[in-house]
Formats: structure tokens, sequence, C-alpha cells
């Protein structure tokens, strides 16, 4: 049972242009969404993440976006640049004593073109 | 450096051998896990572990296993029993109760022929 569906599989954006990747998710008792970012050959590791009572929250050129009531979230990449090529992962979990386990989407391939 | 090494980075093996995959880290987090990532699949947990000597299954636990002796090593062993054991495997750990932010090694992508 996948409780974190993401989409689009892949994405082709241009350079600075704006990447969109969306996740929704099932469980309402998860309250943290992290996204995480993968380079080829490498591990993921953790761009930016966000509790559900904040809509969104912005880092540099990226910004997550979250819409509680839809159980929806996602991830805007501003600007994006041939650098930010890469497999993003959103992700969500319980926090708190007892929490063991971070639930993964699919991944999206995000190809920028110069 | 701080981190989490995983070795090899690349592990060839014929089908019926069990191989085990190294995860060392010195981040003194308690908590430790495996993933598998196969192409469009996503990470999938194969086993985890809060604290020392003590670990549960995953979502795909069936053909492997995990020893946590020591806090800061988490080594998974893919049996013969797994079918389909070629895949890119990650060992994360994490603070204890606060699995959204966990730290990956490089990952070891191991081939089975």
């Amino acid at each position: 049972q996948q409780q974190v569906k993401q989409s689009p599989q892949s994405l082709i954006v241009q350079k600075g242009g704006i990447s969109i990747i969306n996740c929704a998710y099932e469980n309402t008792a998860f309250d943290y969404f992290p996204w995480y970012q993968q380079f080829p050959g490498k591990g993921p590791a953790l761009l930016i993440a966000i509790r559900p009572d904040v809509s969104e929250k912005k880092e540099g050129r990226f910004t997550i976006s979250f819409n509680k009531s839809a159980k929806q979230f996602s991830l805007h990449i501003m600007d994006s640049q041939p650098g930010d090529s890469a497999t993003y992962f959103c992700a969500a979990s319980l926090s708190g004593a007892g929490s063991y386990q971070l639930t993964f989407g699919k991944g999206t391939k995000l190809s920028v073109i110069p | 450096d701080g981190g989490i090494t995983q070795s090899p980075k690349y592990l060839f093996r014929k089908e019926g051998q069990n191989v085990t995959l190294s995860c060392e880290q010195n981040l003194n987090h308690d908590a430790m896990y495996w993933y598998r990532q196969d192409p469009g699949q996503g990470l999938r947990l194969i086993y985890y572990s809060q604290i020392v000597n003590d670990f549960q299954k995953g979502d795909i636990a069936e053909g492997y296993s995990v020893s946590r002796e020591k806090k800061e090593s988490f080594p998974l062993t893919v049996t013969s029993a797994q079918k389909n054991p070629t895949a890119f495997y990650l060992c994360a750990s994490s603070i204890r109760d606060s699995s959204y932010e966990q730290y990956f090694g490089p990952g070891t992508r191991l081939t089975v022929t």
C-alpha cells in the first residue's frame, strides 16, 4: 500500500524555469513532510521539510507548499538550474516518541536543460 | 568529518551466496536504517534499529538479516533466500524519534549473477 503518491515520474524544465513536483498522502497522522534530493550514484540528502501547521516554507529557490485539507504538498524550484538535475523524493513521517519510519514517494527525475 | 560510510561501493556475487554490506556512522545517532532502491520504486525500508541490540523488520525484510551489536555499525546480510538481490542499497541514520531527518550513506550497488 503506497501511502505517499508522487508525480510526475520525470520532468524536463528549461534553465530559469519553475519545476513543480506534487505529492499526496493518505495517513492524516503524518506530521512531518520532508523532501530529499538524490544525485546519481549518491545517497539522498534532506533538502527541505515542513510541518502541516504551516502552509508554505521557503529556503532559497526551494519552496514547499502544503494543503492540509487536500492532503497534498508540493515542491517548487524557482529559477531551475542544470545543477538541480537530480531525483527528488517526497516523504512523510510521524515525529516524536515511537516514530520510526519515513514513507517515501517513488521519486521524480528532474532534468534541467540549458 | 561526521557521516555514514558504506563499503564497498560496488559488490558482485554469484547466485546462492550470502553477502554482507557494511554501514558505519560516527554521527552518534541511535537509529539506523537499511533501504533498497530499484529504478522507479523509490526507497523501500528493509530493516531499522532504534537502539543497540534491537531491530525491526521494515516493508521488505524477507531474505535479509541484520545485527546491531554496536551503536556505530549496522551491517546488512543479503541471503540466498532473497529472490532478486541485485539493487542499490542505502544505509541511513537519524536521531532517535526523529525519523524525518535521515542522513544517508553513499550506497552499495550489489549485482548478483
